[in-house]
């Protein structure tokens, strides 16, 4: 099955942007949608990017998606405190049939 | 609105077997592919398996084939997962996922339910 990579943690200050990046290793990866989902402490996963870039209404413009060959991004502009969680890109197989998330990466707004 | 509502966790002895529910409302729950996706203590996400939105077809996780089966009833808007033999590295918490689309779009989550398995 996929194997996606992502840092385990990064940080930045209020109102800044980072990036958060995803890596595959499957030449499937190519051809497969990222998605990616914001995880607040305790609570469930939410949807933040489908289909590489593409945003669910209620998401704000801060977030953004991006895929190119084997990688994806996530950026997060105007950093709030609030956005102090982790993230979770996650692609679906559709040669394998399975899914599958990164490691995770830990926000951390200073 | 959407939502996904899980059953079933509990402390479990070793061996044994559990039977996970998932109550779906708000949606049509026979035109979407669900999944069950588990995160273990301190841990990231890892998916588990899926039903497509008819139970026609049924996708499992190398770590998890041939000890859980997924399943559905649409009559009754509940999805379940099945797990037997239980092991210590099965604790987690269960979350099922509504599948919308083609994509990777795993687009509402249930609050998950917690399973340890431990003697």
């Amino acid at each position: 099955q996929s194997v996606l990579t992502q840092p385990p943690s990064v940080s930045a200050a209020p109102g800044q942007t980072v990036t958060i990046s995803c890596s595959g290793i499957s030449s499937n990866i190519e051809n497969d949608y990222i998605s990616w989902y914001q995880q607040l402490p305790g609570t469930a996963p939410k949807l933040l990017i489908y289909d590489n870039n593409q945003r669910p209404s209620g998401i704000p413009d801060r977030f953004s998606g991006s895929k190119s060959g084997t990688s994806a991004t996530l950026g997060i502009s105007g950093l709030q405190t609030g956005d102090e969680a982790d993230y979770y890109c996650g692609t679906w197989d559709t040669s394998l049939n399975a899914g599958s998330f990164g490691g995770g990466t830990k926000l951390t707004v200073l | 609105q959407v939502q996904l509502v899980e059953s079933g966790g509990g402390v479990v002895q070793p061996g044994r077997s559990l039977r996970l529910s998932c109550a779906a409302s708000g949606f049509t729950f026979s035109s979407n592919g669900m999944h069950w996706v588990r995160q273990a203590p301190g841990k990231g996400l890892e998916w588990v398996a899926v039903v497509w939105y008819d139970g026609s077809k049924k996708y499992y996780a190398d770590s998890v084939k041939g000890r859980f089966t997924i399943s559905r009833d649409n009559s009754k808007n509940t999805l379940y997962l099945q797990i037997d033999s239980l092991r210590a590295e099965d604790t987690a918490v269960y979350y099922c996922a509504r599948h919308v689309g083609g994509g990777s779009k795993w687009e509402n989550w249930g609050q998950g339910t917690l399973v340890t398995v431990s003697s």
